[in-house]
């Protein structure tokens, strides 16, 4: 199975910051990485497909970029709403994986 | 409008069953691969089972292999999840999802207690 490891655990930050979420995939899945969203007692919500594609609705500054087998959730000038649990998961090969998961806090 | 709806938790023994449903709406079902994925009270997504378009593909995660069996019937645009000898640790909230590129829409979930 393909594993993600996914950090930090946990970040604070305030509202206008940029922050950055990173999953390293154990091995290869080219660029086959969402990323999610989830507030407590909601469903998760799709952000991001294909390592750097926004849903559609997504706000602009949600950005994903990959290096390799690296990958990285950038959020630009955070808004209030943007306080939540993320989640990274390939789907390169089944069983499809997750990350552990990053918690936003406010600061 | 894309609209996912489960069904069919509840409490449950150990070694009990459960079959959980998902009804879905607003999309060609019969063309997109559906999952399962839960989460325990407090823990992170676990993806489960995934089932291919038409069917034929079905997926598992190692826990629940030959315990769980994932189904469609895309006259009824529904997707299956039978749950047989329940454990503890299958506690959770259940979402379906819509597998595309990952899963592109999720259910609201339905919650799965194993307790005696």
């Amino acid at each position: 199975d393909i594993q993600m490891t996914q950090s930090p655990p946990s970040l604070a930050a305030s509202v206008g910051d940029r922050v950055s979420i990173t999953c390293r995939a154990s091995q290869g899945i080219s660029i086959w990485l969402g990323w999610y969203q989830q507030k407590p007692g909601k469903a998760p919500k799709s952000l991001m497909y294909a390592a750097n594609s926004l849903q559609s609705g997504v706000p602009s500054r949600f950005s994903g970029s990959v290096s390799g087998t690296d990958f990285t959730l950038t959020i630009i000038s955070l808004q209030p709403e943007d306080f939540a649990t993320y989640y990274c998961q390939q789907y390169s090969a089944y069983p499809r994986t997750f990350g552990q998961g990053t918690r936003l806090e406010i600061k | 409008e894309v609209q996912l709806l489960e069904s069919g938790g509840g409490l449950v023994q150990p070694g009990g069953s459960l079959r959980l449903s998902c009804t879905a709406s607003g999309f060609t079902f019969s063309t997109y691969a559906m999952s399962w994925v839960r989460q325990a009270p407090g823990k992170g997504l676990e993806w489960v089972s995934g089932i291919s378009g038409s069917g034929d593909n079905r997926y598992y995660t190692d826990s629940v292999k030959g315990r769980f069996t994932i189904s469609r019937d895309n006259s009824k645009n529904t997707l299956y999840m039978q749950m047989n000898s329940l454990r503890a640790e299958d506690t959770a909230v259940y979402y379906c999802a819509k597998d595309w590129n990952g899963g592109d829409y999720w259910g609201q979930g339905t919650l799965v207690t194993v307790s005696s």
